[in-house]
């Protein structure tokens, strides 16, 4: 079965650096696109940037570009989102979603990462 | 970019109703376009892909249809576990966007 296990949740500091990951098990890690997806608190789906671990390749959307830095391991058929600067905006679930073979959209998700933060 | 718009945003129903969702893309897009379901505290899970293809394992209470601009999920019977976000996709072209999604609610 297709799989993909994201890291637990992280509460942090705003300036602090974070790095989440995300597991792709049950298929050929290095032919599929790997997307991150945030999900603000009760607000809807936001695809931020999209990985291609054969070559990591990759694709960030607009809002987020600059913002995050995507990267991919597949030695260990691993996704990473980072951040070097956290700010109390990125308050979010963060998923990670497989793309369909030769199709643009998501066939399998993780079960997402919460970013939240303490005063 | 292609804007894709869901309505209603949220809808009340009992069980047994027949739901549908209507979801309009800014320009035609052909039939490039998905539909997720997403329950409290878990991850989207895709339902339809191409507009009217059904994903394995998927009740065939739901149903796709449309093309264009103009597409619609209909949940024929609606059931207890129906209870969920319901979100479309466009995939025509870049960037992907998502529709605003459509809370269900059982009565």
């Amino acid at each position: 079965d297709v799989q993909l296990v994201q890291s637990g949740a992280e509460v942090k500091k705003p300036g602090e650096s974070l790095r989440i990951s995300c597991k792709g098990s049950g298929y050929s890690f290095t032919t599929y696109w790997v997307a991150w997806v945030r999900q603000m608190p009760g607000k809807g789906l936001d695809l931020m940037g999209i990985i291609y671990p054969g070559d990591s390749d990759t694709r960030y959307s607009p809002s987020f570009r600059g913002q995050v830095t995507i990267s991919a391991d597949k030695s260990t058929s691993t996704a990473f989102l980072q951040w070097d600067s956290l700010k109390a905006s990125d308050t979010a679930v963060y998923y990670c979603a497989r793309r369909a073979f030769n199709y643009e959209y998501f066939d399998s998700w993780g079960q997402g990462t919460l970013v939240a933060f303490s005063s | 970019d292609v804007q894709v718009t869901q309505s209603p945003s949220f809808l009340s129903a009992s069980v047994g109703d027949k739901v549908i969702i209507a979801c309009r893309a800014s320009r035609a897009i052909s039939n490039y376009l998905v539909w997720y379901q997403q329950k409290p505290g878990k991850a989207p899970k895709l339902l339809i892909s191409a507009a009217s293809t059904l994903q394995s394992g998927v009740p065939s209470r739901f149903s796709g249809s449309g093309s264009g601009t103009e597409f619609t999920l209909t949940i024929s019977s609606l059931q207890p576990e129906d209870s969920a976000t319901y979100y479309c996709q466009q995939f025509a072209s870049s960037p992907l966007t998502f529709g605003g999604g459509t809370k269900v609610e059982i009565k």
